[in-house]
């Protein structure tokens, strides 16, 4: 299996709705990786988990909130957005930290 | 600090044409490089990638790029173009070259037309 997995694929959600972004692979990388995407930008890192630690935390806001239950799993917890929060968010996983990223789909959230 | 350029925002090219997309990169030693796609909507692909050896690195879909360290450049290249290869490209480098510190620098992508 090489592929990354992101569920939903859409999302639309209000400003005082919580919900949660879910990504998965079963690859065995030991790095998974969230980015914000919008639209003809390139990719933003937004988090990176290392070993199921959290390695970096690029200033993101408090209402996006990252977890890394176990290797294979990675989910972004979305509380109180704003609708400049929607955009598509892009899960990526690698070996380790360093060396190429395998990414997701994607979902595409928008918020009301 | 770090930098990678794509010179070029948007790219028009007829079908069957050939293509080359710049990208150049700022930073002190090699880094590792690495050139994605994207449909839209979609998700990013990796198209190659280059390491370290011959400079000189082929991909998928026809695609190939070639590592130039005087010129500090990781340029893409397809012989001829198929109307399925229109498409936003985007230039990576990681600076700290696989190690355990190391994350992705995104070029600002180009966008690839490709004319009937």
């Amino acid at each position: 299996d090489t592929e990354v997995t992101q569920t939903p694929k859409h999302l639309v959600m209000g400003m005082t709705n919580k919900k949660s972004l879910k990504c998965e692979q079963h690859m065995g990388h030991r790095a998974m990786y969230w980015y914000k995407q919008k639209a003809k930008k390139p990719p933003e890192l937004m988090f990176v988990y290392s070993y199921e630690k959290l390695s970096i935390n690029e200033s993101v806001p408090s209402r996006f909130s990252p977890e890394c239950p176990n290797s294979s799993l990675l989910n972004l917890h979305l509380h109180a957005l704003q609708p400049e929060d929607s955009a598509l968010y892009l899960c990526a996983s690698s070996q380790r930290r360093g060396g190429e990223q395998f990414f997701g789909p994607g979902t595409r959230l928008t918020v009301l | 600090a770090q930098s990678v350029t794509q010179p070029d925002i948007h790219i028009t090219v007829s079908e069957g044409a050939s293509l080359e997309l710049r990208c150049n990169y700022s930073y002190g030693a090699t880094p590792y490089l690495f050139w994605y796609v994207q449909s839209p909507g979609q998700g990013l692909q990796l198209l190659l990638k280059y390491f370290s050896g011959d400079t000189l690195v082929q991909g998928i879909k026809g695609f190939e790029a070639e590592f130039k360290r005087s010129q500090s450049s990781f340029n893409l290249r397809k012989p001829s173009v198929h109307w399925s290869d229109a498409a936003e490209y985007f230039c990576a480098v990681d600076t700290d070259r696989g190690s355990t510190l190391g994350r992705l620098y995104f070029g600002r992508g180009t966008q690839l037309t490709v004319w009937p």
